[in-house]
């Protein structure tokens, strides 16, 4: 029963590291989202993976890039990791989204600190 | 705009209180609406949905119901107990895509 698992659940980085956060599912869900939270503002939307072979920016993309490797992996990558993006990261997943009413799943998340 | 709203947190209950955490949302049309909840150094879990108006979703005792009049969904309980204590938040659906918007989040804490 894994269903949404992120790798890995700590890190610490110095300003400037470069570091890739890995997510894979196993539910055949063809949409797949990285999500930051931050004290008092709930969850933003990085970017998200619609399908299998497509990216698109979120809310808050600056700073990040994505890359869909195939159906189960979306990773999120940090190029040069900077304070303002210590947080705590998740990643989810959903069934298609036309006109979709269905709930996403979610992992347990990364809490990466930038010093 | 399209957002979701949340009263502001943190909510301290004693066990057995009655809960009410109020959501509400702008939207064009009627989109899905969500709760969800965060337990301590978790990630989210559904806690329960609806898909129109005038549903009623309902888990755990919790229950909420999809109120196009007021663009509200507000979260309710009977009789919580210390277990409930969690981040809970409101959101909805944004396109086609399945994308969530969600609601800064509220913290409850209940007490024995």
């Amino acid at each position: 029963n894994a269903g949404v698992t992120q790798t890995p659940k700590f890190q610490v980085l110095k300003t400037g590291q470069s570091m890739t956060l890995q997510c894979a599912q196993d539910m055949n869900h063809n949409s797949m989202y990285w999500y930051r939270q931050d004290p008092g503002m709930g969850l933003r939307l990085i970017y998200y993976s619609a399908s299998e072979g497509t990216t698109d920016k979120g809310e808050v993309p600056n700073g990040y890039n994505v890359s869909r490797l195939n159906k189960r992996e979306f990773s999120l990558r940090l190029e040069s990791a900077a304070p303002s993006q210590t947080s705590v990261y998740f990643c989810a997943s959903s069934v298609p989204g036309q006109g979709s009413n269905q709930p996403q799943h979610f992992g347990d998340g990364t809490r990466l600190s930038i010093l | 705009g399209n957002s979701v709203t949340q009263m502001e947190g943190p909510v301290t209950l004693s066990e057995e209180a009655f809960l009410t955490i109020n959501c509400t949302y702008t939207a064009t049309g009627y989109p899905s609406l969500f709760w969800y909840v965060q337990y301590p150094g978790e990630g989210l879990q559904l806690l329960l949905k609806a898909t129109k108006a005038d549903d009623k979703g309902s888990n755990k005792g919790f229950e909420a119901t999809y109120r196009k009049e007021t663009t509200s969904f507000h979260l309710e309980k009977g009789s919580v107990q210390v277990s409930d204590s969690a981040v809970y938040f409101c959101a909805r659906i944004s396109g086609n895509t399945g994308k969530l918007i969600f609601g800064q989040g509220t913290t409850l804490q209940v007490k024995p």
